[in-house]
């Protein structure tokens, strides 16, 4: 069945990096926009990045960007968040989302994978 | 940036009952209006998208509507799977935000 893996959090101290990675199967990768989205008590559910199917579309949420960086290979079926100066705010689980709609994204987010959870803390 | 609000914030209701959460954007989103349920521990899942249409496998007790900034989510004959929490989310651009939230308990 279509399935997310995320992998990679874990207590960071902050204006640390941290790389979270997801591995999808039971569906054809590269035809999908995937996306992060995170979830705090304090923030909620908020969306982060979205990168498009071939890679050429990429969309950050404003307090991310110049932080956070999308990724993918579609050669490996994986998705990757490369976040940066890590802040106590950024604790979250952040999960990968797979897109509805197959090649443009339409940011309804069907396929949800369990979650990693980031701790930022000294 | 387009902000979400929900109400009421929680809710308790019997089996059986029928419930309506209201779900109101900051400006016009047109239909580009989402709902996710999450269970305890788990993530959201799909339940309504484009303010009216059923995901696959979401049963027809649940149901969308609104246009613009005033939407909600009608479930008709609640049941035990039902209780949880419920979001909505735009889709019409910017973030992509969700909502707070409504428990359903």
């Amino acid at each position: 069945q279509e399935q997310l893996v995320e992998s990679g959090g874990g207590v960071v101290q902050p204006g640390r990096s941290l790389r979270l990675s997801c591995v999808a199967s039971g569906f054809i990768f590269s035809d999908y926009s995937m996306h992060w989205v995170r979830q705090s008590p304090g923030k909620g559910l908020q969306w982060l990045a979205t990168m498009s199917h071939d890679t050429t579309k990429i969309n950050y949420a404003d307090f991310v960007r110049g932080r956070f960086t999308i990724s993918r290979d579609n050669s490996r079926n994986t998705v990757s968040l490369q976040m940066s100066s890590l802040g106590v705010d950024d604790s979250a689980a952040y999960y990968c989302v797979r897109d509805r709609s197959t090649l443009s994204p339409v940011w309804n987010f069907e396929i949800w994978g369990r979650g990693t959870l980031v701790t930022v803390s000294s | 940036d387009i902000q979400m609000t929900q109400s009421p914030s929680s809710l308790s209701a019997s089996l059986g009952d029928s419930v309506t959460i209201t779900c109101r954007a900051s400006q016009s989103i047109g239909i580009y209006l989402n709902w996710y349920q999450q269970k305890s521990g788990n993530a959201p899942k799909l339940l309504i998208y484009r303010t009216s249409t059923l995901q696959t496998g979401v049963p027809s007790r649940f149901s969308g509507s609104g246009s613009g900034t005033e939407f909600t989510l009608t479930i008709v004959s609640l049941q035990p799977e039902d209780f949880a929490t419920y979001f909505c989310q735009q889709s019409f651009g910017g973030s992509f935000t969700f909502g707070p939230g409504t428990t359903v308990d």
